[in-house]
């Protein structure tokens, strides 16, 4: 199992440009998250994922959009990067039970740099 | 609102030491906790979760309710311990993360 996998390792836009962030994860895993690093700082919860055709806004989803058509994949579209986007980018994923407690299993990020 | 809150950006210790990384919390039901970690070029992962109540890698952790805290201990520090270690906690729905800030530990030989 190659577990949560992230493209591209690194990308720097321009003001202005888009582009999406890729996640993939072969665990079967029904729920799927976005989360953003700032340096310094903690995960912030972008989006996240209960299944498929089901996304929610997390706490900082501003500047950014997320669909999930297949279990599997859940990327993160950014339409007008900003320098304030700047940051690492980290996929994670669970099977969630039902139980309280579940593991979320991250990917080994994406850094953005916005000039 | 929830919140997590880890005081020290950095904990130097010489290898045998003991640690204690803090973390505190605010939450107004009753909350899952979790220690995750991240060693140098390795992906961020659990370490230990308080509903297990486990030890890992000789590292325990003890939620206390009344100080709202979920403190990260190993009374002998080993050089392999040096990492980013992040405290986070997950409330009652949608199986989300919230995390403190991290703490970086540094393990001196």
């Amino acid at each position: 199992n190659a577990g949560v996998t992230q493209t591209p390792k690194f990308r720097i836009l321009k003001i202005g440009q888009s582009m999406t962030l890729q996640c993939t994860q072969d665990m079967n895993h029904n729920y799927m998250y976005w989360y953003r690093q700032d340096p310094g700082m903690g995960l912030k919860l972008i989006y996240y994922s209960v299944g498929a055709g089901i996304t929610d806004k997390g706490e900082v989803p501003n500047g950014y959009n997320v669909s999930r058509s297949t279990t599997e994949d859940f990327p993160l579209r950014l339409e007008l990067a900003a320098p304030s986007q700047t940051s690492v980018y980290f996929c994670a994923s669970s099977y969630a039970t039902g139980v309280v407690g579940d593991e979320q299993f991250f990917g080994p990020g994406t850094r953005l740099t916005v000039l | 609102a929830q919140r997590v809150t880890q005081p020290e950006k950095l904990l130097s210790v010489f290898k045998g030491a003991p640690v204690e990384l803090k973390c505190n919390y605010s939450y107004s039901g009753s909350p899952e906790l979790f220690w995750y970690v991240q060693y140098s070029r390795q992906r961020l992962q659990l370490l230990l979760r308080h509903i297990s109540r486990e030890s890992i890698k000789g590292f325990t952790a003890d939620l206390n309710k009344g100080e709202t805290s979920f403190h990260l201990k190993k009374p002998f520090a080993q050089e392999e311990d040096s990492a980013m270690y992040y405290c986070a906690l997950m409330g009652a729905a949608g199986n989300k993360l919230t995390f403190g800030g991290g703490t970086r530990v540094l393990v001196k030989p």
